[in-house]
């Protein structure tokens, strides 16, 4: 079955960190694109960063520019956003998704609160 | 970046009638290589992540139903839903992937009257 878990989410108080991983199965890891997005009630769903399939390319939304870093570990399967410097408004549910373009399967999401 | 706007905002529709949801683009997501629209349509029921119905501006994805179907080019684009079903009541999204930042729109949210 092709699937994707996230993991890491949790509560942190702003200005600190955590990393979220996105175990990938089913599928060639390897040969695709992978994407954070991320979704709050307010500001709906917004895409923050992608890699390519050889972790050698990778965009950043501006609000996370900076803070968030994206990787991939091809041999484990699995995609990584590391974040730096949380504020508030990071607050959101953070889903992994198979790209490059649609993104075509989505993990089932990790809860990120930022607060004190 | 990229904006991308929907309308209309909320809809309700009878079962087994037309729901047609709009997404304009602020420019064309037009690719000039291939002569496709990077524009996707997404389906979000409550608790669960969004799920691709649509690609490249009308590409149907395996296992949707053919009452799903979109159309446009450049920057508007249409989703309809023919003979409405209860399952599909939900929130739809439209996405450009032209150019990064890929931007969703805000969303419509479809039920059932």
């Amino acid at each position: 079955e092709v699937q994707l878990v996230e993991s890491g989410g949790g509560l942190v108080q702003p200005g600190g960190s955590l990393r979220l991983s996105c175990a990938a199965s089913g599928f060639t890891f390897s040969s695709h694109w992978m994407h954070w997005v991320r979704q709050t009630p307010g500001k709906g769903v917004v895409w923050i960063s992608r890699i390519n399939s050889d972790g050698g390319t990778s965009n950043y939304a501006d609000p996370v520019k900076g803070r968030f870093t994206i990787s991939r570990d091809n041999a484990k399967n699995t995609l990584y956003l590391q974040m730096n410097s949380l504020r508030a408004e990071d607050t959101a549910v953070y889903y992994c998704a198979r790209g490059p373009y649609a993104f075509d399967i989505w993990g089932q999401g990790t809860m990120v609160t930022v607060s004190s | 970046d990229i904006v991308m706007t929907q309308s209309p905002d909320s809809l309700t529709v009878s079962l087994g009638e037309r729901a047609t949801i709009n997404c304009k683009s602020s420019q064309s997501v037009l690719y000039s290589s291939n002569n496709k629209n990077c524009l996707s349509w997404y389906q979000q029921k409550p608790g669960q992540p969004p799920n691709l119905l649509i690609s490249w501006a009308s590409t149907r994805e395996s296992g949707v139903p053919d009452r799903f179907s979109g159309t446009g080019s450049g920057t508007d684009f249409t989703l309809t839903i023919n003979s409405l079903q209860a399952e599909d009541v939900a929130v739809y999204y439209c996405q450009q992937c032209y150019d990064t930042p890929y931007t969703f729109g805000q969303g419509t949210k479809l039920e059932i009257k």
